[in-house]
C-alpha cells in the first residue's frame, strides 16, 4: 500500500524559513518523480513543485520560484521542501504526490498534507 | 497563459441521478506523440485529493465503474452515471500537458 507522511508544518512569521518532509513507503521511491502541491483554507488546489526520480531536475510554480527548493533522499525514501521568505499566502496545507514515473508531471496517490500557516 | 475552467461551480444532485461536469483548457492537451495529459481528481470532505481518471477516460485503480471520462483537444467531461451518496465532494481536472494545472473544482453534494 502507497504510504505518504508528511510533517514539518507549523506556525511561522512572515519571512521566515521551514522545512517541510515526506516519508514514503509501499512503493520504489527512487523510480518515481514527486510533487508538493498546496491548498489555501476554503481555496482549491495549486501544483508547486516537482523533482524527477534521481533529483536531477526540478520545477517550480512561478509563485514559489526562488523562494522555494524541492529535494529527495533516495536512500531514506523521503522529500523535502525548503520553504524560504516565507508570506502570509503560502498559507496552506501542503500534500506530497507520487509521480506516475520516474519524469512524470501527473501524480497519482496523495499524503495526507502538513499546514504551514504565516502569520505574525 | 493557459487556463483551465470547469463548469459547473456546484451541482447538487439526487441519488441514483447522472451528474457530468464540464472542463475546458485554453490550449490543446493532446501531446504530439497522441497522448492527451488531462486527470480527474475527487477530495470528499476532509480527506486528500484521490485520482479517478487519467489520460482522458482511464480510471485509475479501484475507482467504480460509475466514473467516466470523456473528450479531446481543449473539452473535457467527466460523468457519473448514478451518483451515490459518497461520491459528494469537489472535483477537480488537471493537466499536465505543461507544468501541472488544476481548474478551479467543481462542488457535488446530495439534494
Amino acid at each position: 500500500e502507497v504510504q505518504l507522511v508528511e510533517s514539518g508544518g507549523v506556525v511561522v512569521h512572515p519571512g521566515g524559513s521551514l522545512r517541510l518532509s515526506c516519508a514514503a513507503s509501499g512503493f520504489t521511491f527512487y523510480h518515481y518523480a514527486m510533487h508538493w502541491v498546496r491548498q489555501a483554507p476554503g481555496k482549491g488546489l495549486e501544483w508547486i513543485s516537482l523533482i524527477t526520480w534521481n533529483g536531477n531536475d526540478a520545477y517550480y510554480a512561478d509563485s514559489v520560484m526562488g523562494r522555494f527548493s524541492i529535494s529527495r533522499d533516495n536512500s531514506k525514501d523521503s522529500l523535502y521542501l525548503q520553504m524560504d521568505s516565507l508570506r502570509t499566502d503560502d498559507t496552506a496545507l501542503y500534500y506530497c504526490a507520487k509521480g506516475t514515473n520516474g519524469v512524470s508531471w501527473s501524480f497519482d496517490y496523495w499524503g495526507q498534507g502538513t499546514l504551514v500557516t504565516v502569520s505574525s | 497563459d493557459l487556463v483551465m475552467t470547469q463548469t459547473p461551480l456546484s451541482l447538487s444532485v439526487t441519488p441514483g441521478q447522472p451528474a457530468s461536469i464540464s472542463c475546458k483548457s485554453s490550449q490543446s492537451l493532446r501531446h504530439s506523440g497522441g497522448r492527451t495529459f488531462l486527470y480527474w481528481y475527487l477530495q470528499k470532505p476532509g480527506q486528500s485529493p484521490q485520482l479517478l481518471i487519467y489520460e482522458v477516460s482511464n480510471r485509475f485503480s479501484g475507482v467504480p465503474d460509475r466514473f467516466s471520462g470523456s473528450g479531446s483537444g481543449t473539452d473535457f467531461t467527466l460523468k457519473i452515471s448514478r451518483v451515490e451518496a459518497e461520491d459528494v465532494g469537489t472535483y477537480y481536472c488537471m493537466q499536465s500537458l505543461h507544468l501541472p494545472l488544476f481548474g478551479g473544482g467543481t462542488k457535488v453534494e446530495i439534494k
